[in-house]
């Protein structure tokens, strides 16, 4: 099975600052990789897939990079709403794994 | 809209059985393989079983194969998951999630998830 790393596992931000999430796969998985986010006793929403592609009607604030082993969600101005956890997920093989997740709090 | 609906959940003794539901609207349901994942309290996601569109390709992860059945009813816009023989660790909350694929490369991902129904399994 191929491993997902997230770091960090938590991370402090204020509002207007940019942050960078990274996910390390365990082999290459090209750019099969998803990132999702997920609010307190909400469902997981999807934001990026196929590792740089913005899901329709997530803010341009987000976006994802990277190819092969080593990927990155960065949000470039951080608003109130984008307090959450959040996840990538590889879909190059079964069973598609998720990262253990990154929590981001205010500051 | 394109909506999924989770029901079934609830509290089970260990070595129970509990069939979850997801019932869909708002898209062609036989057109989309299906996903159950599941999140433990407090902790991270993890992927339980998938079913294709026509219920020709199946797979489940190593932690339930051999106690829980994936299915769906494509006339009745809804996917299944039979978990018998269960334990503690099953407790979570399951989420079904439709795949999403893109070709020509196959990628693929999980859109919508529904809003989860909480399994407990305790003495």
């Amino acid at each position: 099975d191929i491993q997902m790393t997230q770091s960090p596992s938590s991370l402090s931000a204020s509002v207007g600052d940019r942050v960078t999430i990274t996910c390390r796969a365990s082999q290459s998985i090209s750019s099969y990789l998803n990132w999702y986010q997920q609010k307190p006793g909400k469902a997981p929403k999807l934001l990026i897939y196929a590792a740089s592609s913005l899901q329709s009607g997530v803010p341009s604030r987000f976006s994802g990079s990277g190819s092969g082993t080593d990927f990155t969600l960065t949000i470039s101005s951080l608003q109130p709403e984008d307090f959450a956890t959040y996840y990538c997920q590889q879909s190059y093989s079964t069973p598609p794994g998720f990262g253990q997740g990154t929590k981001l709090e205010i500051k | 809209e394109v909506q999924l609906v989770e029901s079934g959940g609830g509290l089970v003794k260990p070595g129970g059985s509990l069939r979850l539901s997801c019932a869909a609207s708002g898209f062609t349901f036989s057109s989309y393989s299906m996903n159950w994942v599941r999140q433990a309290p407090g902790k991270g996601l993890e992927w339980v079983s998938s079913i294709s569109s026509s219920s020709s390709y199946i797979y489940y992860a190593d932690s339930v194969k051999g106690r829980f059945t994936i299915s769906r009813d494509n006339a009745k816009n809804s996917l299944y998951l039979q978990m018998n023989s269960l334990r503690a660790e099953d407790t979570a909350v399951y989420y079904c999630a439709r795949d999403r694929t893109q070709l020509p490369m196959g990628y693929n991902w999980f859109d919508p998830w529904g809003q989860g129904t909480l399994v407990t399994v305790s003495s």
